[in-house]
Parts: C-alpha cells; structure tokens; sequence
C-alpha cells in the first residue's frame, strides 16, 4: 500500500501570486482532505473531497479552491496570495475506517 | 464550537521518564479523538484514537490514552521516553470519523538523555 504523496515538497511565490499544490492519495481512498498548518501552530481545515465533490469546508475564503480527480488524486489551488498564506499545507487521505492519512506536505513561502 | 486545547507548548523529560501530555475538548456530545505525532519534515502519524468503548486506548510506539468524560480529557502516556519519541504531538477531535479533524496548538517533547 502506498502512502500519501504531495508535490512540491517546497515553493516560494510572491504576493499576488496563485499556486497550485498536489496530492497523491492512498490506493483505495476516495476522500481527501487539505488542512492548513502555520508555524507554530496545529494544522487547520480547508476543506474535503468525496468522489470529486466538495462536502466540507474550513473558514478559508472562496480563493482557496480544490479539485479531486477520477483517481482520487486532488489539487489545493490559492488565488491572490497574500503573506499569510506561507505555511505547511498537508494532504489526508481517508480509510473506510476513518482512519486519515496525512501526507508530509508542501511548505509555501509567500514574500 | 468544537475545540481542542493543549495546555503545554513544550514538555522535556529525561529518557527513561514517564510522559505525560495533557489534552482538553470543547464539544457537547462525545467525540471522536485522536493523537497524531510529527516529526520535522514528515507529515502527521496517527499514535492512537478513541471512538467508543474502553476508555484506556493503546496506540502505537507505546503510547496509551485515556478518556476521561467528566473532565472533558483525552491524555496520552507513555511509561518509558526513548530519546527517538522527541517531536511534536497533536491532539485532535472530530465530529464523526468522516469529519474534518479540529487540532490543538500542539506539544513539542523535548528528551535529555
């Protein structure tokens, strides 16, 4: 069984900027979910997929926006970045027993 | 709403010692709580989760948990720190199992040898 995959490990945008972070779930998982973390801090929802449908969502503003594909891979896009937005973004993929398994995530740096 | 607090930034034991780390909820049915440990540069590992039933749940690595409803409680143990357990551990509760996860601020372990 293979783990969660996220790409970029790293990135570096300015403000303004839109970036477009990928995930990789686990075989057989069709529900992802994106969650935020900021330094020095416990990680935050954005939002989740279920059979390429979002059924969930954070409060994070409409620029942030994702897409899960056929495959159940998925994609965490961020329009107008702003400085805030610099933190570790990880991916989760969900077990049918509810179990989540995080990726090792994608550090964004906004200047 | 649903909260997760961890009172303690940063804990150091010396290896050898037993840990402790305390974690509170915020939420009025019972819900589902779990223990995730990260190291630098990986992603989050699930040590353990409490859905229902006995309240003492073992994990991995040697971890255990208890769930103490009358204080709203959720502490994870470990009788014996290996200098390899130094990360910082989250803890997390959930609606349901399919819901989105609300974290704590977490707790960085630091181990002496």
């Amino acid at each position: 069984e293979t783990g969660v995959t996220q790409s970029p490990t790293h990135l570096i945008k300015t403000r303004g900027q839109q970036v477009t972070l990928r995930c990789s779930s686990q075989s057989g998982h069709n529900t992802v979910s994106w969650y935020q973390q900021a330094l020095g801090q416990g990680p935050q929802f954005i939002f989740q997929y279920y059979r390429e449908e979002e059924n969930g969502r954070g409060n994070f503003p409409p620029r942030f926006s994702g897409l899960q594909f056929p495959n159940y891979s998925s994609e965490l896009n961020v329009n107008a970045l702003e400085l805030d937005d610099s933190a570790l973004y990880l991916c989760a993929s969900r077990s049918s027993s509810g179990e989540q398994f995080f990726g090792p995530g994608t550090r964004l740096t906004v200047l | 709403a649903q909260s997760v607090t961890q009172p303690d930034i940063h804990i150091t034991v010396s290896e050898g010692a037993s840990l402790e780390l305390r974690c509170n909820y915020s939420y009025g049915a019972t819900p589902y709580l779990f223990w995730y440990v990260q190291s630098p540069g990986q992603g989050l590992q699930l040590l353990l989760k409490y859905f229902s039933g006995d309240t003492l749940v073992q994990g991995i690595k040697g971890f255990e948990a208890e769930f103490k409803r009358s204080q709203s409680s959720f502490n994870l143990r470990k009788p014996s720190v290996h200098w390899s357990d130094a990360a910082e551990y989250f803890c997390a509760s959930s609606m349901d199992s399919s819901y989105k996860l609300i974290f704590g601020s977490g707790t960085r372990l630091l181990v002496r040898p």
